[in-house]
Formats: structure tokens, C-alpha cells, sequence
């Protein structure tokens, strides 16, 4: 079946400090990938999306690169700001199946 | 384009009582999405519907979970009896199956319930 696994957080860091979240997933076939973010708040927002393997999907200086090969899609940003502090999730599409993982927790201080 | 909305945003209410919550998705969207989501985990799929065909309702949580999307646009989800374990934030997100991008869901505030 179809499940993502993501780094447990909660991560904290400071302002400028390069971020990587790690998330694997398992899935038959040719899944599309995401990373949604949730501020305090708010709802949930799309960050960025892949849809086929080595797309790389970018979006407010964070990326992530779909990996077949190892079946990840890690999140990084080079440089966070206080702003970044929230929630985020990776989740996949296959088949009509939407999963997710169940989040990381991102504090950054100044 | 304004977005999913959700309604309420809030609701509480007493353990044994019924409750209805209503999503509006974006306009243009064909596909409304209904998932649960409690504290510290992700959100937990529950049933979709293509205009006003309900496609999947195996992971409704049980015979006390209903969803209606009868004119195709907006839906309502219902529990009834409710139960302290149904507290949680309920979720709507639609998407659309034309250009391409059916896998790309956007997501409304969410309602969340608490039953005392």
C-alpha cells in the first residue's frame, strides 16, 4: 500500500541554519509527491509538488527532488527565516490515495 | 478564485449529539476531498466525491460518518452521535481533473470539533 514517513521533529534552528527534513515513502507505481506547510493557525498550503522521478520542485527557496532510486523526497532550505517556523508535511498521490505523513514541527529562532 | 471554505470553523457539542459541517470548494474544482486530522498527525483520508458521485467512502470512519455532495458543489459531512474520541479537525480540500493536475489538492481552514 501507500505511506510516507517523515522525520519526527520537533526542529528547531537557528535563523540562517540550512534545513533538511527527511521523508520516504512506499507506494506501487509512478506516485506524485508534495511537501504541504501549515503555520500557526492556518490551514494547510502547498509548498511544492513532483510528479515524476528527479523533478525537483521548488518554492520560497525551499526544494525537494523526487528519488526513485530511494524512494525519498527531502525538503531543504539553504537559509531559514523566523518566518519558516510551522508545521510541515510530506504526502503522496497514487491511484486516487492521498497520504501523509504526520509532520515535522519547524521552530527557527533569531 | 477564493479558496475552499469551511463552516463552521468551530463546534462544540455535547457527546451523543449530531453535528453537519459544510465545504465550499474552489469554483471551478470537480473533485471535494473530507479527511480527519488529530493533534500531532497528519491528515487521514476519509472520502472524495467527482461532482456529485461519491467514489470512495471505505475509510469513512464508521456507519456514524456520512458525506452529500448532492448538486456537485458544495458538501456536508455529518456525524452522528458523536463520540469524545470523534474530536479532531475536519478537513476539506478539492482539486480538478482537468489540465492535468487532479493530484494537486488545496485545502480549506478546517472545522474543528470538540465534543465534551
Amino acid at each position: 500500500g501507500n505511506s510516507v514517513t517523515q522525520m519526527e521533529g520537533p526542529v528547531t534552528l537557528s535563523e540562517e541554519a540550512f534545513l533538511t527534513i527527511n521523508c520516504t515513502y512506499t507506494a506501487t507505481g509512478y506516485p506524485s509527491l508534495f511537501w504541504y506547510v501549515q503555520y500557526p493557525g492556518e490551514g494547510l498550503q502547498l509548498l511544492l509538488k513532483a510528479t515524476k522521478a528527479d523533478d525537483k520542485g521548488s518554492n520560497k527557496g525551499f526544494e525537494a527532488t523526487y528519488r526513485k532510486e530511494t524512494t525519498s523526497f527531502h525538503l531543504e532550505k539553504g537559509s531559514v527565516q523566523v518566518s519558516d517556523s510551522a508545521v510541515y508535511f510530506c504526502a503522496l498521490y497514487n491511484n486516487n490515495d492521498m497520504r501523509f505523513g504526520a509532520g515535522t514541527r519547524l521552530t527557527v529562532k533569531p | 478564485d477564493t479558496g475552499v471554505s469551511q463552516n463552521p470553523r468551530h463546534k462544540i457539542t455535547k457527546r451523543g449529539q449530531n453535528v453537519t459541517f459544510r465545504c465550499d470548494p474552489i469554483s471551478e474544482h470537480n473533485r471535494l476531498y473530507w479527511y480527519r486530522q488529530t493533534l500531532g498527525q497528519g491528515p487521514e483520508f476519509l472520502t472524495y466525491f467527482q461532482n456529485e458521485a461519491q467514489l470512495e467512502k471505505s475509510r469513512l470512519l464508521s456507519d456514524r460518518f456520512s458525506a452529500e455532495r448532492p448538486k456537485g458543489s458544495f458538501s456536508t459531512l455529518e456525524i452522528q452521535r458523536t463520540e469524545q474520541g470523534d474530536s479532531a479537525m475536519y478537513l476539506c480540500a478539492s482539486s480538478s481533473t482537468s489540465g492535468g493536475a487532479t493530484d494537486t489538492q488545496y485545502f480549506g481552514p478546517g472545522t474543528r470539533l470538540t465534543v465534551l
